[in-house]
């Protein structure tokens, strides 16, 4: 079982947005802003969309954002296109060590 | 270009240890931790563990205390993470990431007798 909860699944037709939630608690998410979302295609390394909780790398579309309401933070994917179908995970900062939730599998339909 | 290349592939029998290395080059390697993840196979992310690779110091998720050792050579810019006393469950990809900013390649550690 997770430290972070996340839903198994989302889905969006193209141009669509979606919001992915990331739920863990004040020892997580909510005491620190260090929320990173990770995305991971098949076979692939996991690449950082936004860390810090809304602070993206450079080379990572302004679509992708990130946002956090007490215990939960989100990640938000606005025009979706096919290449986001994949699965992302969110990570957090839990004092002296990093806890991830399950995964999202994000299709696009 | 920040760069992390891990060592390659392994089969282990239970029981037996596992060191898996990982070569940072791009960036000055004692400025920020390296920490270590793996992904059993359809499974998600699961943290290990990171080393201020500038003091040495570690901090392991408590599931691996006492099984899992991370060290560095700064010398030449290098992490390593062992694992001890292997299992089947053990069998996943082993991946190091600079602050979880950039990830190595990834290591596929299969466990079997």
């Amino acid at each position: 079982q997770s430290a972070l909860t996340q839903p198994p699944s989302a889905s969006g037709s193209p141009g669509q947005s979606v919001t992915i939630s990331c739920t863990g608690t004040s020892s997580d998410v909510g005491g620190y802003n260090y929320v990173s979302w990770y995305q991971q295609h098949p076979g692939k390394a996991p690449k950082v969309m936004i860390y810090e909780v809304n602070k993206r790398p450079s080379g990572v579309p302004d679509r992708f954002s990130g946002s956090k309401s007490g215990n939960t933070a989100s990640l938000t994917v606005s025009g979706l296109q096919a290449e986001d179908e994949a699965d992302y995970y969110c990570s957090s900062y839990a004092g002296s060590k990093e806890v991830f939730g399950g995964g999202t599998k994000l299709t696009v339909l | 270009q920040v760069q992390l290349v891990q060592s390659g592939a392994e089969v282990k029998e239970p029981g037996a240890s596992l060191k898996v290395s990982c070569k940072a080059s791009g960036y000055t390697f004692t400025d920020y931790y390296m920490h270590w993840v793996r992904q059993a196979p359809g499974q998600g992310l699961e943290w290990m563990g990171r080393i201020n690779p500038n003091s040495g110091g570690t901090n392991y998720a408590q599931k691996f205390q006492g099984r899992v050792t991370m060290t560095r050579d700064t010398s030449i810019s290098t992490a390593y993470m062992e694992l001890s006393r292997l299992r089947s469950d053990d069998t996943a990809v082993y991946y190091c990431a600079r602050e979880k900013l950039d990830w190595g390649q990834g290591t596929l550690v299969t466990v079997s007798s």
